[in-house]
């Protein structure tokens, strides 16, 4: 079964305190990897997508890597408007299903 | 600009009441998803549409229509058999192949009054 677990649920940094997230995930076949950003009560917004193992991205002070087994996405000297909820999501080759974690929900206090 | 526009943003619906989350995207998209999201339960898929005249059920389908009659709207009837039916309800779009992302619309919230 296609599954899909973020670690941790909640995470509180310091401003300037680097940290990562974790995105496991089981699949038959792995066609993308993708990493949203989701702030309160509005819609995810699309950080990266990663397709194969090795692959890293990068975008300001967020980096993505993948291995065949799990995503980092690593937040470098994070500031305040970082804060939001991080969701992961895995697309299985052969379909149109995406599989979403629960998200990890970061602080970051000034 | 291309996107997903879903309405409205605040819904409330009464017991025994049917209400319909409207979702419309120009994106020229061939599938689009509704997904539910609870606190702590990250999105689940209530239904999705690979094609025009043509949806199937996901996770959490009870309780819950849709229909396609247009590639560009995707509407979702959440009905009196949803017992619980309040959440955050997102709408989404993919070009229906390859990997490429989904495109999330700004959601709606739904609440029982």
């Amino acid at each position: 079964e296609d599954q899909v677990t973020q670690s941790p649920e909640a995470l509180r940094l310091q401003e300037g305190e680097s940290s990562s997230l974790n995105c496991s995930y089981t699949v038959s076949g792995l066609r993308g990897l993708f990493w949203y950003r989701q702030d309160p009560g509005k819609g995810p917004e699309f950080l990266f997508t990663l397709y194969s193992a090795g692959e890293e991205k990068e975008k300001e002070r967020l980096k993505a890597t993948l291995t065949k087994k799990e995503s980092f996405l690593h937040i470098t000297a994070p500031k305040p408007e970082d804060s939001a909820t991080y969701l992961c999501a895995v697309q299985a080759v052969g379909g149109n299903q995406f599989y979403f974690g629960t998200g990890t929900s970061l602080t970051v206090i000034p | 600009d291309g996107g997903i526009t879903q309405s409205p943003k605040y819904l409330f619906r009464k017991e025994g009441q049917n209400v319909t989350l409207s979702c419309e995207q120009n994106l020229n998209h061939d599938a689009m998803y509704w997904y539910r999201q609870d606190p702590g339960q990250g999105l689940r898929l209530i239904y999705y549409s690979q094609i025009v005249n043509d949806f199937q059920k996901g996770d959490i389908a009870e309780g819950y229509s849709v229909s396609r009659e247009k590639k560009e709207s995707f509407p979702l009837t959440v009905t009196s058999a949803q017992k619980n039916p309040t959440a955050f309800y997102l709408c989404a779009s993919h070009r229906g192949w390859g990997n490429e992302k989904l495109f999330f619309g700004s959601g709606t919230q739904l609440s029982v009054l």
